[in-house]
């Protein structure tokens, strides 16, 4: 069954600096792999979906990528702005279906 | 870009009573709806998948007569609570993927139900 882990459980920075988060899932036989943002109480927005072929993906200051044979994803933000600040869950898919969610880490940037 | 609808954002309501959350896409057709559940500072948990014009897949530990899922066209799926009680009280989100290919998943807004 795949689990789907995430390190930091939280992280503070300060304005404008870069930070990585970190993905772990024990299944390497993932369909996809994509990265969600949640702010308090609202739903999740889609950030960026790699697809199990493609080793990662950019928008913007976002960038993720995938390492299936370690079962490990990341997502560096570059140059932090208060307005990242929420929560960012990964999640993989296993069989284009449903995802695996991992339990988040809460990214505060103070300004 | 695709837009799914859930509805309504927020419940509260007494003990007993059922309470029922629509989650619709706007602009595209899903074959396929999912919905979840998220207790406060925990991730996200699949409840069920909801197949349109079929019956709905159930995660282990759900009780498929407490949380009824009817997913009658392409573009809705709907959830309902039946005689809620405070344990239930949770954010319920649904999600949507257009068919075809590799799609991505697309969210509602979410449902805060609370039940006193």
């Amino acid at each position: 069954k795949q689990e789907v882990t995430q390190i930091p459980a939280a992280l503070s920075v300060p304005e404008g600096e870069n930070l990585v988060l970190n993905c772990s899932f024990t299944d390497s036989a993932i369909y996809n792999l994509q990265w969600f943002r949640q702010d308090p109480g609202k739903g999740l927005t889609s950030l960026l979906l790699i697809q199990s072929s493609q080793r990662e993906q950019t928008s913007g200051r976002l960038n993720a990528s995938l390492d299936k044979s370690s079962g490990r994803s990341t997502l560096y933000i570059a140059a932090s702005q208060p307005g990242d600040s929420a929560t960012y869950l990964c999640a993989a898919d296993n069989y284009g279906q449903n995802f695996v969610f991992g339990p988040g880490t809460r990214l505060s940037v103070l300004p | 870009g695709a837009v799914v609808s859930q509805h309504p954002s927020r419940v509260i309501c007494k003990s007993g009573t059922s309470v029922k959350i629509e989650c619709r896409s706007l602009d595209f057709q899903a074959t396929t709806m999912f919905w979840y559940r998220q207790f406060p500072k925990q991730s996200l948990m699949l409840m069920a998948t909801s197949n349109e014009g079929s019956k709905a897949t159930y995660e282990q530990g759900v009780e498929k007569d407490k949380f009824l899922i009817n997913h009658a066209s392409l573009t809705l799926s709907t959830l309902t609570v039946t005689s809620a009680h405070p344990e239930d009280s949770s954010f319920y989100i649904c999600s949507a993927t257009a068919t075809g290919g590799v799609q991505p998943q697309h969210f509602g807004d979410g449902t805060r139900l609370s039940i006193l």
